[in-house]
């Protein structure tokens, strides 16, 4: 299994550019999910599914969108980038959250986008 | 508002000692309490996990203390090692699992040899 996988690694965009940030999982996972993270600021939940076709806001979804067509693939859309987009990007997975069990999330390897 | 605070931002150990990294939380509906370690340029992997019905979780030299009544709880890396150097950080969940989680600031972690 590859596990999680995020394309591209380094983005650089102008200001009120757009683009997509890939992330897909082999694992068939049920919940997929996205972060971002910061210096000094922890993970902030941006946008999460619990399936294809289901999609949530968390923490900081302003300026993001998501959509979840496979169980495979979680892309993430910045439609018009600003500064203050400039992070690190984590998406993760897990099996469905069950209070009988503890699912680990598994976390790709980020990609660290700035906008210039 | 900070749902789980995190403490301290940065921790210096010398080799063979113990590491502590400390975590608060607000919310008592949380019931999933994971550990997370990042190396640089790595997303984070999942550590160590404990739900509010136990006291302790050991893992190796990793142990979870969790302190339900004063909404606490607590990492303790015993014989920490130079390959333990990584920033590490708290969360919390209330939806069973690893949902929705809620992380903390996080702390890097320097073992001097």
């Amino acid at each position: 299994n590859a596990g999680v996988t995020q394309t591209p690694k380094f983005q650089v965009l102008k200001t009120g550019q757009s683009m997509t940030l890939q992330c897909a999982q082999d694992m068939n996972h049920e919940y997929m999910s996205w972060y971002r993270q910061d210096p000094g600021m922890g993970l902030r939940l941006i946008h999460y599914s619990v399936g294809a076709g289901i999609t949530d806001q968390g923490e900081v979804p302003n300026g993001y969108n998501v959509s979840r067509s496979t169980t495979e693939d979680f892309p993430l859309r910045l439609l018009s980038a600003a500064p203050s987009q400039t992070s690190v990007y984590f998406c993760a997975s897990s099996l469905y959250p069950s209070r009988d069990g503890d699912y680990e999330q598994y976390f790709g390897p980020g990609t660290r986008l700035t906008v210039t | 508002q900070q749902q789980v605070k995190q403490s301290p931002q940065s921790l210096i150990v010398q080799k063979g000692g113990i590491s502590i990294i400390n975590c608060a939380y607000e919310n008592t509906a949380f019931d999933y309490f994971p550990w997370y370690q990042q190396f640089p340029g790595k997303g984070p992997a999942l550590l160590i996990a404990i739900r509010p019905d136990v006291s302790e979780k050991k893992e190796g030299r990793f142990t979870i203390s969790f302190n339900k009544s004063a909404k606490q709880f607590s990492l303790h890396i015993m014989d920490s090692q130079p390959g333990d150097s990584a920033t590490y950080f708290c969360a919390a969940s209330n939806q069973g699992g690893s949902e929705k989680l809620v992380f903390g600031k996080g702390t890097k972690l320097t073992v001097n040899p």
